[in-house]
């Protein structure tokens, strides 16, 4: 069955730091990859997303790559901040039509002052 | 621009009364909407999809049920709630193409008792 593995512990990051979250998957063979935010008691808001093509993506100071060979992205946050601090979530995509994202159970990132 | 509107954001019912959680977006049509449940400390699930008027599709089989009575507008409910229903309620909206990231409602904390 398709699975999406999150780093499920809390990852604490000092202030200025780069921060690097991992998103692996089995069973999957995605068209793209989107990485989401969520603060507590908020809905996931749409941060970035990546094509098989790509290796690389940019925004501000968020980067992510993908490994299509390896079955993972990872996304980093440079200079990162406190305000920072959030759960993030993987969603590879098959495509192929309206049916929804599955999401990882996300990363739980605390960036410390 | 686009944006999605839920309510109500808290909700507390008893085991065995009825539901009916609304979604609506403004500032698009015929956009693909989604209802997904987060149970507490657990992932996203996705509910049900729909990709026009009076067209829902089903993951999972439960309890709940969805309608799209208007283009614009998804409703979550159940003729009888369980003790398993509480959750967090979030819909989404995705316009076509698969470039565009999922815009998420603020949300609905539903508490059974």
């Amino acid at each position: 069955s398709q699975k999406i593995e999150q780093n499920s512990e809390a990852l604490n990051i000092q202030e200025g730091k780069t921060a690097t979250l991992t998103c692996n998957y089995t069973n999957y063979s995605p068209a793209y990859l989107q990485w989401y935010r969520q603060d507590p008691g908020r809905g996931p808001v749409f941060l970035l997303l990546i094509r098989e093509n790509e290796k690389e993506k940019r925004k501000e100071r968020l980067k992510v790559t993908f490994d299509t060979t390896l079955k993972q992205s990872l996304f980093h946050i440079t200079a990162s901040q406190p305000a920072d601090s959030a759960t993030y979530l993987c969603a590879p995509y098959s495509g192929g039509g309206a049916d929804g994202l599955t999401f990882g159970k996300g990363t739980h990132l605390i960036i410390q002052p | 621009s686009q944006t999605i509107h839920q309510w109500p954001a808290t909700l507390v019912q008893p085991v065995g009364s009825p539901l009916s959680l609304e979604c609506t977006v403004e500032g698009t049509s015929n956009p693909n909407l989604y209802w997904y449940r987060q149970a507490a400390g657990r992932g996203l699930q996705l509910l049900f999809y729909s990709v026009g008027i009076g067209q829902i599709s089903s993951e999972v089989p439960q309890n709940l049920s969805a309608s799209r009575p208007q283009d614009r507008q998804f409703i979550l409910s159940s003729k009888k709630l369980l003790l398993s229903d509480s959750g967090f309620y979030l819909c989404a909206w995705r316009g076509w193409g698969y470039d565009y990231g999922y815009t998420f409602g603020s949300g609905t904390r539903l508490t059974v008792v």
